[in-house]
């Protein structure tokens, strides 16, 4: 199976703050990569598909980039509803594979 | 807008199955995947397999093979999950997902996931 490395994993940050996470898989994946966000309590919900599209309702200030074995996941300005869990996941092959996760706590 | 409607909690018995269900609402199953996906207590998320209900063809990771069985029923719009030999390691909440899916040199992969189902909670506990 791939495995997919997620930094760091946690972090701290205060509003308006540039936050980036990075996903790291174990052999290329070339771009098929997605992320998503977790709340407390509640099911992940999908951000960004195919390493960098946007999904159709989610804030601009959310972006992915990278492809082949780095990627990252960067919010431009940090709001307060930003907080939660992150998850990359690898779907280049059939066992489809998460990252660990990174917990954004807001300062 | 799908909504997926999924059955109630369970506790149940070391050694035991259980079967989680997975109903779409205000819409049908047919032009996706569905993906089956765990979370143990303050824990990642974990792919358990996934079907193509218009194909009837399942997909499960190595680690899940031989105790996971992934079915769908089209025309009720609904999917189900059986998990046999349950220890309190499956303990966890149990996640369904409406999945894109693809097909390349003729293998069939699951994508990005759009829609989740509530979660179901299992407790294995003797």
């Amino acid at each position: 199976d791939i495995q997919m490395t997620q930094s760091p994993s946690s972090l701290s940050a205060s509003v308006g703050d540039r936050v980036t996470i990075t996903c790291l898989a174990s052999q290329t994946i070339r771009n098929y990569l997605n992320w998503y966000h977790q709340k407390p309590g509640a099911a992940p919900k999908l951000l960004i598909y195919a390493a960098s599209s946007l999904r159709r309702g989610v804030p601009s200030r959310f972006s992915g980039g990278g492809s082949g074995t780095v990627f990252t996941l960067t919010i431009s300005s940090l709001q307060p509803e930003d907080f939660g869990t992150y998850y990359c996941q690898q779907s280049f092959t059939t066992s489809v594979t998460f990252g660990g996760g990174t917990k954004v706590d807001i300062k | 807008q799908v909504q997926l409607v999924q059955s109630g909690a369970e506790v149940k018995k070391p050694g035991s199955s259980v079967r989680v269900s997975c109903k779409a609402s205000g819409g049908t199953i047919s032009n996706f995947a569905i993906s089956w996906v765990r979370q143990a207590p303050g824990q990642g998320l974990e792919w358990m397999g996934g079907i193509i209900p218009i194909l009837g063809t399942a997909e499960y990771p190595y680690n899940f093979q031989g105790r996971v069985t992934i079915t769908a029923d089209e025309s009720a719009a609904t999917a189900y999950i059986d998990l046999s030999g349950l220890t309190s390691d499956d303990t966890a909440i149990y996640y369904c997902a409406r999945t894109y899916y693809y097909n390349t040199d003729g293998y069939f992969r699951f994508d990005e996931m759009d829609v989740w189902g509530q979660g179901t909670t299992v407790i294995v506990s003797s």
